[in-house]
């Protein structure tokens, strides 16, 4: 069973606050992992996507690291604000047989 | 705007029908997913179709069936509609098979089975 899991499932911040949040994912047969922003009433929009081990990467105030040898990646945001207030998803690439399969996601509310 | 069109948006229908939803990926690409999203569930994996051909399979029921066309638009048909069909449906687009890319997603069809 393929199982990507989030954590935590919600989140309430104030403005200014930083914040992580993990997605664990089967180690084996890994390709890539995927993070999306997703706000409400609109549809997932891709924020990285990640293939190797170690791998860092950053776009503005977030960030996204990979250990794809223990099977978790973490998102941070710095400095969160008012519109980062959204559905974080993350997503496996299942190498066998290509799926792109999403976690459950982190609602984050950051609270001005 | 992902470029990826998804149509209806809105579609009521009563149980026991049948419907079709359509998406239409971005200019290009090849790859086209189907996601369902129930009440309190996260996007679940329905299918995808890589140029025309059914390339992976989730946890889609007999019901269900989907297709890409030559020009790659795709179309998820979900017959004998139950409640529990009620959900959104995405569709999202990859230029390849997918691995290494993003995929775009269309903006849904909310499905409302009455």
């Amino acid at each position: 069973i393929l199982n990507v899991e989030q954590s935590p499932q919600s989140l309430h911040v104030q403005e200014g606050d930083s914040t992580n949040f993990t997605c664990s994912f089967p180690s084996s047969n890994f390709y890539a992992l995927h993070w999306y922003r997703w706000e409400t009433a609109k549809s997932p929009e891709a924020l990285f996507v990640m293939t190797l081990n170690g791998d860092e990467k950053k776009k503005g105030r977030i960030s996204a690291t990979l250990n794809t040898k223990e099977g978790y990646s973490y998102l941070y945001i710095k400095g969160s604000q008012p519109e980062d207030s959204a559905t974080y998803l993350c997503a496996f690439w299942y190498n066998q047989g290509g799926k792109l399969i999403f976690g459950q996601g982190t609602e984050l509310s950051v609270k001005p | 705007d992902s470029g990826v069109t998804q149509t209806p948006k809105h579609l009521i229908t009563a149980t026991g029908q049948r419907v079709t939803l359509r998406c239409s990926p971005r200019s290009g690409d090849l790859s086209v997913y189907w996601y369902q999203q129930s009440l309190d569930q996260g996007l679940q994996f329905l299918i995808q179709y890589y140029n025309g051909e059914e390339r992976a399979k989730g946890n889609i029921l007999e019901r269900f069936s989907a297709q890409q066309f030559p020009d790659l638009h795709s179309e998820l048909n979900l017959s004998s509609l139950e409640l529990g069909d009620s959900a959104l449906y995405f569709c999202a687009s990859t230029p390849g098979g997918g691995r290494g890319t993003e995929a775009f997603f269309g903006q849904g069809t909310r499905l409302t089975v009455v």
